[in-house]
């Protein structure tokens, strides 16, 4: 049933040590968003991807890179991870960009702690 | 810029209990209008949305108004049940189209049997 699937749910990794989180869906959506949410505070959207068209945060640092090799895998790289960085990250999809008519779907997030 | 401001939590109620959680938003334009809800251990999911002024949507027994005169969408539910113990985000996106959602910083609540 697992529609939008993150892995690993649990990440540690070393202060600068690239890292790369991933995400997949089974739902054939062309659209893919990455959230980071940091304690206590409200998701915010880092990127999208429609289809094979990157759309990037004005304010989301050069650190965060973002591939998507085709339509159901999409993965976050954290090219130099800082304590700041540690959040919970959150991946979802949608069918189009119409908000107001679509639904995104979330998966369970992948938490990342940086030592 | 576009915000949303939700009651803060935590937020603990008695089973069977009348809920009220606030939401205000500060958006340019007309806002389509969501509530999210996080169970533990999962992704959010999209409980129920608005897209427009004095529509009402509901899913599950909650409730939420689109209010543009007070610039508000309380979720609202008649007797809360321990399953609805989770966090509850309020969301907003300016423009249909426009793929960005403006979260809350969400509100945990807690039905206590």
């Amino acid at each position: 049933d697992a529609m939008v699937i993150q892995n690993p749910r649990y990440q540690v990794t070393q202060f600068g040590k690239p890292v790369t989180l991933s995400c997949s869906q089974t739902l054939n959506h062309n659209v893919m968003y990455w959230y980071q949410q940091k304690s206590s505070q409200a998701p915010k959207l880092l990127f999208h991807y429609y289809d094979k068209d990157f759309n990037n945060e004005a304010d989301t640092p050069d650190n965060f890179q973002s591939r998507r090799p085709n339509t159901s895998f999409c993965f976050l790289d954290i090219r130099s991870p800082g304590l700041g960085d540690a959040a919970m990250y959150l991946c979802a999809t949608s069918r189009s960009p119409g908000l107001a008519l679509e639904t995104q779907y979330f998966g369970p997030g992948t938490r990342l702690l940086v030592l | 810029g576009d915000s949303v401001t939700q009651m803060e939590g935590p937020v603990t109620l008695s089973e069977e209990a009348f809920l009220t959680i606030n939401c205000t938003y500060t958006a340019t334009g007309y806002p389509s209008l969501f509530w999210y809800v996080q169970y533990p251990g999962e992704g959010l999911q999209l409980l129920l949305k608005a897209t427009k002024a004095d529509d009402k949507g509901s899913n599950k027994g909650f409730e939420a108004t689109y209010r543009k005169e007070t610039t508000s969408f309380h979720l609202e539910k008649g007797s809360v049940q321990v399953s609805d113990s989770a966090v509850y985000f309020c969301a907003l996106s300016t423009s249909f189209g426009n793929e960005k959602l403006t979260f809350g910083t969400g509100t945990r609540l807690t039905i206590i049997p």
